[in-house]
């Protein structure tokens, strides 16, 4: 089946910096991708879709300027946490629809990165 | 607005079977998916379902009624590592999953 890789899965960051998650295909070209955020006892929250070479979409709330989303591959999306707060401390997952499948609209799950804040 | 209603928490005993419903109300529909996540962990994918009735695939199966925004997961045989949060999720008219906020299922012994 389809894979999709984090990096990192886990990182401990200080309060002002910034944080790159990179989210990857392994097998599959991604024209889309997807970042949610989850904390403890939520759901899933989309917080922006990826399209391959043009500007993120993002979700009501999200703000664009502090979330940098860059997908410039079909293969590799990333998320930039800018001036990280204690509240942004989350698990950020990512997800990649393969556009080639050929069946239903699947979404393939990275494995998450888990971001604490300190 | 999009709704997606399902139990925050359900439990059962091993070996049993449990059935987990969702209701949903979304801008269009393109099909219902069900995901299990273990703390922790990223969700992964049980099953997909577009067209009403029954889909069964092993120990588990999943049921749509699109007349009545309506689905359930059906677990069978019920395993203890079955323990983990099941998500519904819909697809709407725009291809964006809304999600569920998940039940939690603990199995006991």
């Amino acid at each position: 089946g389809a894979v999709v890789s984090q990096h990192p899965s886990r990182v401990i960051c200080k309060s002002g910096t910034s944080v790159k998650i990179e989210c990857r295909s392994l097998d599959f070209q991604a024209t889309t991708m997807f970042w949610y955020r989850q904390f403890p006892k939520q759901s899933l929250m989309l917080m922006a879709t990826s399209n391959e070479g043009s500007k993120a979409t993002y979700e009501q709330g999200v703000e664009k300027d502090k979330f940098l989303i860059n997908h410039a591959s079909l293969t590799l999306s990333t998320l930039t946490v800018t001036s990280a707060h204690p509240e942004d401390s989350s698990f950020y997952i990512c997800s990649a629809r393969d556009a080639t499948s050929g069946g239903f609209d699947e979404q393939y799950f990275g494995p998450g990165t888990r971001l604490t804040v300190t | 607005g999009q709704n997606i209603d399902q139990p925050t928490e359900m439990t059962a005993t091993e070996g049993a079977i449990v059935q987990i419903n969702c209701t949903y109300q979304t801008s269009g529909f393109n099909g219902l998916f069900w995901y299990q996540q273990h703390a922790g962990e990223a969700p992964t994918f049980l099953s997909y379902n577009v067209l009403d009735g029954l889909e069964e695939k092993g120990r588990f199966s999943s049921f749509l009624s699109r007349s009545k925004g309506y689905s359930y997961l059906l677990l069978k045989e019920l395993q203890m590592k079955d323990s983990a949060s099941y998500l519904c999720a819909v697809m709407d008219s725009n291809y964006q999953l809304i999600w569920g906020a998940g039940t939690k299922l603990i199995i006991k012994p």
